[in-house]
């Protein structure tokens, strides 16, 4: 079986601020690690994927994130945030095999930029 | 492309109706995902249809819950007696050989 916690269920920043939002996942298999976002009454867009290959991976909108195996952790960051980047942020989890699209998410991070 | 769409936006119904959603994925997606989000629950994977192979039925949480996929494309979710705790935003997703899953904008179901 397979989880994701973020830690963080809201983040209050101001523009142009960096960000990070965290997320460890458990998985006894190989991953992939999404991180998807939702702005208000949206679906959810994909910002970036880690499926193997460079830990850091860059995504739109600015955003990255670093897949470190040996702390089960994929955060996400920005080095400058802007008020349009308010939205609510998902981690995931899927992994390679018969349902490898089957997702399992965390429960999301508020991220809210002031001015 | 036209994206993921979903019918309707927002439904309303009574406890212990009977509702249908839609899901029309991306064109010649050959694999399309339910999920269901709710205040208590967060995103929760419900059904997955792959091709003509059998669905992954192992998320629906109740018998209540059905799905089916016709040629193909199109997929409905029906959900029978509809209970309080039903109320969430259905999410339908589409993909095409790789890892990425496209979102529809999801129907908002409110159980009264």
């Amino acid at each position: 079986a397979q989880s994701v916690t973020q830690l963080d269920s809201q983040v209050p920043v101001f523009e142009e601020a960096p960000v990070e939002l965290r997320c460890n996942y458990s998985s006894s298999v190989s991953v992939y690690l999404f991180w998807y976002v939702q702005y208000p009454n949206q679906g959810l867009q994909l910002l970036l994927k880690y499926l193997s290959g460079s830990t850091l991976v860059k995504g739109i909108n600015g955003f990255e994130a670093e897949f470190n195996k040996s702390q089960t952790s994929f955060h996400l960051r920005k080095p400058s945030v802007h008020i349009s980047d308010t939205a609510e942020y998902f981690c995931a989890v899927s992994s390679p095999g018969t349902s490898y699209g089957k997702l399992t998410f965390g429960q999301g991070t508020i991220l809210t930029v002031h001015p | 492309g036209a994206g993921v769409s979903q019918s309707p936006s927002n439904k309303v119904t009574e406890k212990g109706k009977d509702v249908e959603l839609r899901c029309d994925p991306i064109s010649g997606h050959t694999a399309l995902y339910w999920y269901r989000q709710s205040l208590g629950q967060g995103l929760e994977f419900l059904i997955y249809f792959q091709g003509n192979s059998a669905p992954d039925k192992s998320g629906l949480p109740s018998d209540r819950f059905s799905a089916e996929r016709t040629g193909g494309s199109v997929s409905t979710l029906t959900i029978q007696r509809t209970q309080q705790e039903d109320s969430a935003v259905y999410l339908c997703a589409s993909q095409s050989g790789g890892e990425t899953q496209y979102f529809g904008p999801g129907t908002r179901l409110l159980v009264l």
